[in-house]
């Protein structure tokens, strides 16, 4: 199993472009899930779902979209970046909901110029 | 308004020896607790958790605490080896609420060889 997989690592953006994260796992989990970590705030729940099809806000939604339209697969979109997205950004997954043991991909580091 | 409290953002301790890691929360819905550890350019990884029918609960080194009157639980790690060398951060969720964690802002431990 590769768990959950996040591209790109990296990515440098300008002011006002979109693009997709994205985020897979091959565990059959229900439940995903999009943080972003910023330095002394901790990770911040952007949005999750609890299944194909269902998707939910979070604390930090704003400037976000997200679908599900697989159980495998949780795209993170960015529809016009600022640099308030600059952010690592971490996918995770569980079994049914957040009190499960949730698994983090290795993250997305995001830099809007 | 910040639910989840780690007031002390670093902790140092000597290899060995015991390390405590505190965590408050403000809001009185929280049922239930977990702790994610995460080294440097990866992503979390799940520690312990606690419900809030103990107070009390055990994996090998690590043990967490619940004092749900005082609203605060604790890390401990016994014995602190040099790995265990990371940021360490508590989550919590209410039951009904999809289970969504929200966390605080880590506490960065180094043990000391």
């Amino acid at each position: 199993n590769a768990g959950v997989t996040q591209t790109p690592k990296f990515q440098v953006l300008k002011t006002g472009q979109s693009m997709t994260l994205q985020c897979a796992q091959d565990m059959n989990h229900e439940y995903m899930s999009w943080y972003r970590q910023d330095p002394g705030m901790g990770l911040r729940l952007i949005h999750y779902s609890v299944g194909a099809g269902i998707t939910d806000q979070g604390e930090v939604p704003n400037g976000y979209n997200v679908s599900r339209s697989t159980t495998e697969d949780f795209p993170l979109r960015l529809l016009s970046a600022a640099p308030s997205q600059t952010s690592v950004y971490f996918c995770a997954s569980s079994l049914t909901d957040g009190n499960d043991e949730q698994f983090f991909g290795p993250g997305t580091r995001l830099t809007v110029l | 308004d910040q639910q989840v409290k780690q007031n002390s953002p670093s902790l140092s301790v000597q290899e060995g020896r015991i390390s405590i890691l505190n965590c408050d929360y403000t809001n009185s819905m929280f049922d239930y607790f977990l702790w994610y550890k995460k080294y440097p350019a990866e992503g979390p990884t799940f520690l312990i958790s606690i419900s809030s029918i103990k107070d009390k609960n055990e994996d090998g080194r690590f043990t967490v605490f619940l004092n749900k009157s005082a609203k605060h639980l604790s890390l401990h790690i016994v014995p602190s080896q040099p790995g265990d060398s990371a940021v360490y951060f508590c989550a919590a969720s209410a039951t009904g609420a999809n289970s969504k964690l929200t966390f605080g802002k880590g506490i960065t431990l180094s043990v000391r060889p």
